[in-house]
């Protein structure tokens, strides 16, 4: 059974960084059909697309978030994580981690609710 | 970015009834068009992908249609663990973008 974790800090105070990490158990972040993805959703609100990575290192972000999105793979500890720096209080919400493909988003995390607050 | 418009952006309805949920695209998206049911607290559920393929373990009474800009989620006979919020997406170029969502809850 696939499963998916995130983790990091609940709090980040405005103009920080937020960072999490993925951790990946059932399947291999290093098979090559998948992509690894940060999809967020602000209190009350819809999903919003953050980014993808592959196994190789391979990324894409959304353009709205412009250059405060970074992506990384430990194909070692089969985590995967976000870097979005700069942060305002637009950027609360919860915050899943997701194995898709260009079929959707088959499985995620719970999902972790993370605050910018000072 | 394409747009994903759903509608109704809310309904209520009754066990047993027929619900029909419709998505539109800004553009042309083929049929790389995925439904999600998403419940208060939890992560979404991966329902329908390429706009007609039923997830594996997912109820029959779900199902989906459609292709290029218009599509629609139909739900045969509503059970009671079917409310929820539904939403779209669209997987045809990046940024992928989900629709606002379909909240159905219980007349």
């Amino acid at each position: 059974q696939v499963q998916l974790q995130e983790s990091g800090p609940g709090l980040v105070k405005p103009s920080e960084t937020l960072s999490l990490t993925c951790t990946v158990s059932g399947d291999s972040i290093s098979r090559s059909t998948y992509y690894w993805n940060w999809i967020r959703q602000p209190p009350g609100k819809g999903l919003e697309w953050i980014g993808y990575i592959n196994y190789s290192g391979s990324a894409n972000h959304n353009p709205s978030l412009k250059s405060r999105v970074t992506a990384s793979v430990d194909t070692s500890k089969n985590q995967f994580s976000l870097s979005l720096t700069s942060v305002t209080a637009a950027d609360t919400a919860v915050y899943f981690c997701a194995r898709c493909r260009n079929g959707g988003c088959d499985y995620w995390g719970q999902g972790t609710l993370v605050t910018v607050s000072s | 970015d394409i747009q994903m418009t759903q509608s109704p952006s809310s309904l209520s309805a009754s066990v047993g009834d027929r619900v029909t949920i419709t998505c539109r695209a800004s553009h042309y998206i083929s049929n790389y068009l995925n439904w999600y049911q998403q419940k208060p607290g939890k992560a979404p559920k991966l329902l329908i992908t390429a706009a007609s393929g039923l997830e594996s373990g997912v109820p029959s009474r779900f199902s989906g249609s459609g292709s290029g800009t218009d599509f629609t989620l139909t739900v045969s006979g509503l059970q009671p663990e079917d409310f929820g919020t539904f939403y779209c997406q669209q997987s045809y170029s990046l940024p992928w973008t989900f629709g606002q969502g379909t909240k159905v809850d219980s007349k």
